[in-house]
């Protein structure tokens, strides 16, 4: 099973809200990422969490807040957005072997929309 | 800076040929490279990974790495509408597990 699962598919958001994106993978998977992907545009890594220890793409704004209750799960905070940070958000998973370089198994994304 | 290349695009082929995707990365310590195919809208979908020098073949897929060249290729054999996507190209080193996309090769199958 290489499912990774996303909640919502879809978010609506004002500038003033406060919302949250969800990730989950039941694959046993120690390394968690957060990419953001505008169209026709490769992923962009925002964040890494590696056996629950962070990583972070220095360019994303602190408006984004990962957090890792646990090694199956990934939440985004979003605060205080802009319209430009309207894009698809993809989790994906993988399994962070000592060697690394391995397979990252990507979720369906949420779809953000900030107005 | 570590790159992948790619080119956007859009690679057109009749339905039932041969699609060739090309991918060149600059970072000699990559160890590790994978294709992905993304249809508008979705999110990538890995279709094959590849390690070693040479061929490594898949149904109709045979991904190609070349190191002495710095040179990642997916051959699309017999290709089909439905085949017809953005293919993404990644590369990664022995150095933790972070990914370096190239921005994509545009693929149309046409019937």
């Amino acid at each position: 099973d290489t499912e990774v699962t996303q909640t919502p598919k879809h978010l609506v958001m004002g500038m003033t809200n406060k919302k949250s994106l969800k990730c989950e993978q039941h694959m046993g998977h120690r390394a968690m990422y957060w990419y953001k992907q505008k169209a026709k545009k490769p992923p962009e890594l925002m964040f890494v969490y590696s056996y629950e220890k962070l990583s972070i793409n220095e360019s994303v704004p602190s408006r984004f807040s990962p957090e890792c209750p646990n090694s199956s799960l990934l939440n985004l905070h979003l605060h205080a957005l802009q319209p430009e940070d309207s894009a698809l958000y993809l989790c994906a998973s993988s399994q962070a072997l000592a060697g690394g370089g391995e397979t990252q198994y990507f979720g369906p994304g949420t779809r953000l929309l900030v107005l | 800076q570590k790159e992948v290349e790619q080119n956007s695009g859009p690679l057109s082929v009749p339905e039932g040929a041969i699609a060739s995707l090309n991918c060149t990365y600059s970072d000699r310590g990559s160890q590790s490279f994978f294709w992905y195919r993304q249809y508008s809208g979705k999110s990538p979908e890995l279709i094959m990974f590849i390690y070693s020098n040479g061929d490594k073949e898949d149904g109709r897929f045979t991904a190609q790495l070349n190191k002495a060249s710095q040179y990642v290729s997916l051959l699309i054999r017999d290709s089909q509408p439905s085949d017809s996507a953005t293919y993404l190209c990644a590369g990664a080193g022995w150095a933790g597990n972070m990914l370096t996309f190239g921005g994509g090769t545009r693929l149309m199958v046409k019937p």
